[in-house]
C-alpha cells in the first residue's frame, strides 16, 4: 500500500526567505506525485505534479518541487516566501500502475505553512 | 462560476440521524470522489465514481453510501450518523481517474458535527 509522510505539522518562515515543505513517499514502482494547497475554509487547489521527465517540476504561484527517487522525496520549495503563501499544503502520491481504489491519490497529513511579515 | 459545489456547507446532526450531502459539478467530468478530512490524517477516500450509475468503495467506506444517478451529481449519505463521522467532507471531480492527466477540482467542503 502506498503512503505519504509530511514530517512537519508546521513550518514557519520569514517573508522573503526561501521555504521548503518536506514530503516522502512509499509506493510500489514509480510514482505520480502531487502537491495541493488549501486556504482557510476552501477546498484543495492543485499546485503541481510530477509524472515523468525532468526531476524539477514548476507549478503555480512560483512553487517548484524536486523529485528524488533515491530518497523517495518530493519536497516543495519556493525561493522567496510571501505572506499570502500561508496555507495548508498536502503532498499526494499514486502508483503508476494499479487497479481499483489503489489507483486513487493517497494524501499526506498536511503541513501548515506560516509566512511571517 | 464553473466548478464543484457542495451543499450544505455546515450541519449539526444528532447521533442516529440521517442526511445526504450533495456534490454538483458543471464541468462534464466523468470521475467524482468523496473524501473526509480529519486533523493530522490528511484526506481519506470514502467512495468514488467513474461514471454515471457506477460507484466504488474507497479507503474508509463504512457508514456511508453514495449514488451517481446523474453525471453532474454525486450524493453521499449517512444513514445513521455517529460521532466518529464528525469531519470535514470534500467532494472532487476530474476528467480521468486518479488525478493523473488533469487538474482535480475540489468543492469548498461540508463541516459536519455529530453530537
Amino acid at each position: 500500500a502506498q503512503s505519504v509522510a509530511q514530517p512537519e505539522d508546521q513550518v514557519n518562515v520569514a517573508e522573503g526567505n526561501p521555504l521548503t515543505v518536506k514530503c516522502t513517499y512509499s509506493v510500489s514502482g514509480n510514482p505520480y506525485l502531487f502537491w495541493y494547497v488549501q486556504y482557510p475554509n476552501r477546498g484543495l487547489q492543485f499546485l503541481l505534479k510530477y509524472i515523468t521527465g525532468d526531476n524539477l517540476v514548476k507549478g503555480s504561484y512560483g512553487f517548484e518541487a524536486e523529485f528524488n527517487k533515491s530518497q523517495t522525496s518530493f519536497h516543495l520549495k519556493k525561493p522567496s516566501a510571501l505572506v499570502s503563501d500561508s496555507a495548508l499544503y498536502f503532498c499526494a502520491v499514486r502508483p503508476r500502475v494499479s487497479s481499483g481504489s489503489a489507483r486513487q491519490l493517497t494524501f499526506g497529513s498536511g503541513t501548515q505553512l506560516t509566512v511571517l511579515p | 462560476n464553473a466548478g464543484v459545489t457542495q451543499t450544505p456547507k455546515f450541519r449539526v446532526l444528532k447521533t442516529g440521524q440521517s442526511m445526504t450531502l450533495l456534490c454538483a459539478q458543471d464541468m462534464n467530468h466523468e470521475y467524482m470522489y468523496w473524501y473526509r478530512q480529519d486533523p493530522g490524517m490528511g484526506l481519506r477516500l470514502i467512495h468514488y465514481s467513474v461514471g454515471e450509475g457506477t460507484t466504488a468503495k474507497g479507503e474508509v467506506p463504512d457508514g456511508y453510501n453514495v449514488s451517481r444517478l446523474k453525471k453532474q451529481n454525486f450524493l453521499l449519505g449517512l444513514e445513521s450518523a455517529a460521532p466518529s463521522q464528525t469531519s470535514v467532507y470534500f467532494c472532487a471531480s476530474t476528467e480521468s481517474v486518479g488525478f493523473m492527466n488533469t487538474e482535480a477540482f475540489f468543492g469548498q467542503g461540508t463541516r459536519l458535527t455529530v453530537v
